[in-house]
């Protein structure tokens, strides 16, 4: 199975920054990387697919980059209802593996 | 507007077993490939399984492999998980999910809001 790791597990930012959030894959996914942002209670919600292609919907602050094993979202400039988890998603094989999640908090 | 409703979750003995549902609406369902994703509550997620859009292909995470069978219902727009010989580690909320294809893609447009299952005696 691939293993998708995130650093860092958790990040406090305020309003306004730009934060990057970083995906690393045990072996090639090619393009096939999803980003999710869930907040507490809720599903997660899918960002970004195919390492940089935006969902129809999501605010264009949130970027993807990256092929192979190493991906990153950036975050532009935070907005209060940014704050949330974030998951990288490996569409790449199955079985589909998630990273760990990165929280990101308000400082 | 997509929607996903799951049910079919509840308390149950370990080594029993638990039939979800997943009622969809808003889209064409036998366009599209649909899964079933878990989370323990304050965890990560974990995939547990895909269908296509025909039911000609299918795949289970290895937790779940053996013990669990995906189906669905394109008559009725419906996704099922019939999950057999729980265990305690099966404990989590389960999402139904939409992918962006036909295929299993692997990518996950749209979400229930999940149904809690739970294993203990």
């Amino acid at each position: 199975d691939i293993q998708m790791t995130q650093s860092p597990s958790s990040v406090s930012a305020s309003v306004g920054d730009r934060v990057t959030v970083t995906c690393r894959a045990s072996q090639g996914v090619r393009s096939w990387l999803a980003w999710y942002q869930q907040k507490p209670g809720k599903a997660p919600k899918l960002l970004i697919y195919a390492a940089s292609s935006l969902q129809s919907g999501v605010p264009s602050r949130f970027s993807g980059s990256g092929s192979g094993t190493d991906f990153t979202l950036t975050i532009s400039s935070l907005q209060p209802e940014d704050f949330a988890t974030y998951y990288c998603q490996q569409a790449n094989s199955s079985p589909h593996t998630f990273g760990q999640g990165t929280k990101l908090e308000i400082k | 507007e997509v929607q996903l409703v799951e049910s079919g979750g509840g308390l149950v003995q370990p080594g029993r077993s638990l039939r979800l549902s997943c009622a969809a609406s808003g889209f064409t369902f036998d366009d599209y490939a649909m899964h079933w994703v878990r989370q323990v509550p304050g965890k990560g997620l974990e995939w547990v399984s895909g269908i296509s859009w025909n039911s000609g292909s299918i795949g289970y995470a290895d937790s779940v492999e053996g013990r669990f069978t995906i189906s669905r219902d394109n008559a009725k727009s419906s996704l099922y998980l019939q999950m057999n010989s729980l265990r305690a580690e099966d404990t989590a909320l389960y999402y139904c999910a939409k992918d962006k294809d036909r295929g299993d893609l692997g990518l996950f447009d749209y979400w229930g809001q999940g149904t809690l299952v739970t294993v203990s005696s």
